[in-house]
């Protein structure tokens, strides 16, 4: 099955600053990329997801790249803001199934 | 914004009873899972349900757990036996179409401590 390896664990910027967090996967059948944001008490949330198809994706704040010949793809924050703080997850989802295998996370803290 | 919910949000049980999870995924999804997450751990799938039976299921997934959709709009997680190490955030998620086509969208979660 499908492996995802997500670093680094915690990860703290300051407000303003540029935060980047990468996975590994493991399936060269894996198309789909969902990067899901985990608030306080909360579930977690999708707030962005690139499919194989592409190789960069961009809403406002946040893109995601993929590279498919080296099997990663990497979260970028810009202008990170305190409300930002909270675990990002990614995954992945491998070609023989559709249920997305997710990373340990990383908690991202950005300090005011 | 239509939302999974997801009741109780914390469950404290004894060890060896049984306990009922229960979910109200977004009404016109068609797709309903059951994730947990271990303190500080990663999100691990548990089974995923469609057209009223199990089409995935993880080797968590034992015969201490069953799901059920008992009517058109609850999902239900139940636990025989519970075991000290099922103490996680149980959280139910639901798509639209496969995982595959469209995103998860997932419950603030239940909190199930065993004691």
């Amino acid at each position: 099955g499908e492996n995802v390896e997500q670093h680094p664990s915690t990860l703290s910027v300051q407000e303003g600053d540029s935060a980047v967090i990468k996975c590994t996967y493991s399936d060269s059948a894996s198309n789909y990329f969902p990067w899901y944001k985990q608030e306080l008490g909360k579930g977690p949330q999708l707030i962005i997801d690139i499919r194989s198809n592409v190789g960069e994706k961009k809403d406002q704040r946040i893109a995601v790249t993929l590279n498919k010949t080296a099997k990663h793809f990497s979260l970028h924050i810009t202008e990170t803001q305190p409300e930002d703080s909270a675990v990002y997850f990614c995954a992945a989802l491998s070609g023989g199934s559709y249920i997305p295998t997710f990373g340990r996370g990383t908690s991202l803290i950005v300090h005011p | 914004e239509p939302e999974v919910t997801q009741t109780p949000s914390h469950q404290v049980t004894q060890m060896g009873q049984e306990v009922i999870l229960r979910c109200v995924p977004i009404s016109n999804h068609l797709y309903f899972y059951w994730y947990r997450q271990i303190l500080g751990q990663k999100v691990e799938f548990l089974v995923s349900f469609y057209n009223n039976e199990i089409s995935e299921k993880s080797e968590i997934f034992d015969d201490q757990f069953s799901v059920e959709r008992p009517d058109g709009s609850n999902f239900t997680l139940k636990i025989r036996s519970t075991k000290l190490e099922d103490s996680a955030m149980y959280f139910c998620a639901s798509s639209i179409n496969n995982g595959g086509r469209s995103p998860l969208h997932f419950g603030n979660g239940t909190r199930l401590t065993v004691t």
